[in-house]
């Protein structure tokens, strides 16, 4: 069974501070893919990142990196120089490949960061 | 903008009422997927469609129930409504290409209220 575990409930930072958000997934397949959505206190779910599992390079978006180790099953995001607008739910989420489509997301419980001014 | 679109976006009624969340995916995707979002259950998924077919079901409540018509657009009917069913529901779509995991793209959320 798939699972998605951030341990994080509630992250509280300064501004200009990096913060790393943890991910921890299980899945029985050997093809799967990993997610980071953002939901700003609006409510919409915004799109950041997916990686596939043979893919274990870091990426690097402006302020944004994500690092994904297959070897203890992780995918961490992590924000470096942190702002006000940061400040949201983060939501990582897990999907196999089955057939020809696409399983649908399972998603951690998400961690809600809190960048103070 | 992700180009999903949902009507409407907040939602107050009854309990035992009906209601019917609308979906749009966006241009040129075939799969259209349900979610569900409480502060106990955390997002979960509730049904997915493919090109107008039911492909796979989640966690959905008999006294719920989805389709997807011949211009895509989907529709998520909720009956006899419970103070419980108070969530923020999502709808996304996808490409659904075949060959490897596509992105779902989400909609801004119908958040409908039980009283």
């Amino acid at each position: 069974a798939q699972k998605v575990t951030q341990a994080q409930t509630e992250i509280s930072v300064v501004e200009k501070e990096d913060v790393t958000l943890d991910c921890v997934y299980e899945t029985r397949d050997t093809t799967y893919y990993l997610f980071w959505y953002k939901q700003p206190p609006s409510g919409e779910l915004v799109f950041l990142i997916r990686r596939n599992s043979f893919d274990e390079q870091n990426e690097i978006s402006g302020r944004y990196s994500w690092n994904f180790q297959k070897s203890t099953s992780s995918f961490n995001f992590t924000i470096t120089a942190s702002q006000v607008v940061d400040s949201a739910v983060y939501f990582c989420a897990l999907s196999d490949l089955w057939g020809s489509g696409n399983t649908p997301l399972v998603f951690g419980k998400g961690t809600r960061l809190s960048v103070i001014a | 903008d992700s180009g999903v679109t949902q009507t409407p976006k907040h939602l107050i009624t009854a309990t035992g009422q009906r209601v019917t969340l609308r979906c749009s995916p966006r241009s040129g995707d075939l799969s259209v997927y349900w979610y569900q979002q409480s502060l106990d259950q955390g997002l979960q998924f509730l049904i997915q469609y493919y090109n107008g077919e039911e492909r796979a079901k989640g966690n959905i409540l008999e006294r719920f129930s989805a389709q997807q018509f011949p211009d895509l657009h989907s529709e998520l009917n909720l009956s006899s409504l419970e103070l419980g069913d108070s969530a923020l529901y999502f709808c996304a779509s996808s490409v659904e290409s075949g060959d490897s995991t596509d992105t779902q793209y989400f909609g801004p959320g119908t958040r409908l209220t039980v009283l």
